[in-house]
Parts: structure tokens; sequence; C-alpha cells
């Protein structure tokens, strides 16, 4: 199993909805949590993160956390078609290696 | 403007030939990353740098090289014992702090290298 798993998708969704993006892991020493937007042949682009547990929202984008159930989310609300690209969780922990790790991404496309 | 610079954005290899990907940075940042990312594959460590004339080696470190001669550069050589070079490469780095489990990195822009 790996330590952090994500749906590649592609997620294909109309303009102005609500997209729901996803990371499970099994490590539970991480305690931050990271999203990123990455456009094709672009590098990729911190969008938030969070620490331990609970919600942080940032204008269309809630970031959320429930360290029980090892998952967290990435919502977008009002969904654009500029919101098209490919959306990376990473996560950090204390002690050992410092190295985030990263899932593989889920390819989104927001269509007009 | 604060960012991480890399280049060039394109580059090509030929057959036996090593070539060096320039990355900088002008956040102050004491560790620098290198990743490679190939579709569908998600994005594999290389290379990493906490301190100037330190390095360690990441999942993938065979068929490459870096340096660190100066806190804001970490150049990647990629050797001709890198046998499927192609991919797309990216540079990355972060503050680090006391204990380690707040790791946020930033990323470059990315350098495409192909193989004639």
């Amino acid at each position: 199993q790996k330590e952090v798993e994500q749906d590649p998708g592609p997620l294909s969704v109309p303009e102005g909805a609500i997209v729901s993006l996803n990371c499970t892991y099994s490590n539970s020493a991480f305690q931050y949590f990271m999203w990123y937007r990455q456009y094709s042949r672009k590098g990729p682009e911190l969008l938030m993160y969070t620490y331990s547990s609970g919600n942080k929202e940032d204008g269309r984008f809630t970031a959320q956390v429930d360290k029980s159930s090892k998952y967290i989310s990435l919502f977008i609300r009002d969904s654009q078609p500029s919101d098209s690209a490919t959306y990376l969780c990473a996560m950090s922990a204390a002690g050992g290696s410092y190295i985030p790790t990263f899932g593989r991404g889920t390819s989104l496309i927001v269509h007009p | 403007d604060g960012g991480i610079t890399q280049s060039p954005k394109y580059l090509f290899r030929k057959e036996g030939q090593n070539v060096t990907l320039s990355c900088e940075q002008n956040l102050n940042h004491d560790a620098m990353y290198w990743y490679r990312q190939d579709p569908g594959q998600g994005l594999r460590l290389i290379y990493y740098s906490q301190i100037v004339n330190d390095f360690q080696k990441g999942d993938i470190a065979e068929g490459y090289s870096v340096s660190r001669e100066k806190k804001e550069s970490f150049p990647l050589t990629v050797t001709s014992a890198q046998k499927n070079p192609t991919a797309f490469y990216l540079c990355a780095s972060s503050i680090l702090t006391a204990g380690g489990a707040k790791n946020i990195q930033y990323f470059g822009a990315g350098t495409r290298l192909s193989v004639l």
C-alpha cells in the first residue's frame, strides 16, 4: 500500500459545480497537509496547507483534514474552466525524513 | 520578485552527453530538491540538500549528480549513465523548521528534457 493514495481521474465536471478532490494516507505521523495545483507543462503551485485536523478556507477553496479517517479533501466551489489542472496532495511528518510525500495527482477538467 | 528560477525551459540531450539543469532561488530557503515527473508516475525525488556543501540521494539518484556550492543554487547534471532521461524536471525549495514536520515546498516552472 502506498503511503498516499490519490485517484488519478480524470474528473470531469460542468462549470459551476462543486468539486471534491481527495487523498487517503496510511502514516498517522503526518501533520502538515498541502494541496498543489499544476497546469499542463508548468510547475506545481501551492494552493494551501493545513496543520493537523480541521478546515481551512481560501476564497473558493476549502481544505479539510480528517486525521481519524486518514483522509484529506480539497473542495472547489463554483468551479471554472481555469480550474482545469492536476491537483496534487502532499503531507509531511516530524522526525525521520522531512521530505513530504506526494500523491500522484488528480486531473480535473471543468467544461463550460 | 521572489521565486525559483529553472533554466532552460526545454533541453535536448544527445547520446552520451551530460547536461546540466539550473535552479536558482531567492527565497532564502535552506533546503532544495530535485524531482522527476513522468506521465502517470507522480513526483520522484532525485536529490535534496539541507545546507550548502551537503546533499543526499533521493529515490532515483542513479545517473544524476548535484552540487550545492551556494545557498541559492542547486544545479542538476543528467549524466550519460541515465539511460532514460526524457522527463519533466522540477526544482523545489523550502524552509526547514525544528522537528521537520512543516516542510512546505515551492516549485520552479520546470525543465523539459528530451533525448535527440
